[in-house]
């Protein structure tokens, strides 16, 4: 199985601060990964997939990068609808999805 | 609008059984792998249970396997995850996601639904 690690756990910031979050995969996988936001009792929204690619309606402050077992999501300037857990996934293998165990972002 | 919508759950003993829907609509509902996918109280989230557009192939995590089946009725647009032996671990919002379109198992999830919340207790 692929592990999916995290990091930071938790993450404290303030509005307009940049703030960047690592996913580290335990085997390559090269970019078939996604990124999503979830907010507390709400559904998990998509926002970055392949790596890269920004979901349609996704603010432009959002972006990812990386490849093989390094990842990370980038928020350029934090807004305050921002303050939220954030996922990363791999899609590689085709008979297992693991996330990661999720970012809480909180508000300093 | 692409929407999927849960329900079905419930508070349940362990070793209970049930069966959580989901709605799909806004899409051509046929075309498209989707899976389940749950989130325990304090937890990540956990995939579950994938299907293909036609039913023919499922896929299983491992702590689930043998005793979760996930189904479909295109006729209905409705997808269905049976769970038996219900353990205390199972406890969870379980959501349903949409997945790739026809052969494409390798893909991102997107929408998902709000989840139903199954919680096991005696």
């Amino acid at each position: 199985d692929i592990q999916m690690t995290q990091s930071p756990s938790t993450l404290s910031a303030s509005v307009g601060d940049r703030v960047t979050i690592t996913c580290r995969a335990s085997q390559r996988i090269n970019t078939w990964l996604a990124w999503y936001q979830q907010k507390p009792g709400k559904a998990p929204k998509l926002l970055i997939y392949d790596a890269s690619s920004l979901d349609g309606g996704v603010p432009s402050r959002f972006s990812g990068s990386g490849s093989g077992t390094e990842f990370t999501l980038t928020i350029s300037s934090l807004q305050p609808d921002d303050f939220a857990t954030y996922y990363c996934q791999q899609y590689n293998t085709y008979s297992l999805y693991t996330f990661g165990q999720g970012t809480k972002l909180e508000i300093k | 609008e692409v929407q999927l919508v849960e329900s079905g759950g419930d508070l349940i003993q362990p070793g209970g059984s049930l069966r959580l829907s989901c709605e799909a609509s806004g899409f051509t509902f046929s075309s498209y792998w989707m899976h389940w996918v749950r989130h325990a109280p304090g937890k990540g989230l956990v995939w579950v249970s994938g299907i293909n557009s036609d039913g023919s192939i499922t896929r299983y995590a491992d702590s689930v396997k043998g005793r979760f089946t996930m189904s479909r009725d295109n006729a209905k647009n409705t997808l269905y995850l049976q769970v038996n032996s219900l353990r205390a671990e199972d406890m969870a919002v379980y959501h349903c996601a949409r997945g790739g379109l026809g052969r494409l198992e390798s893909y991102w999830f997107d929408p998902w639904g709000q989840g139903t919340l199954v919680t096991v207790s005696s």
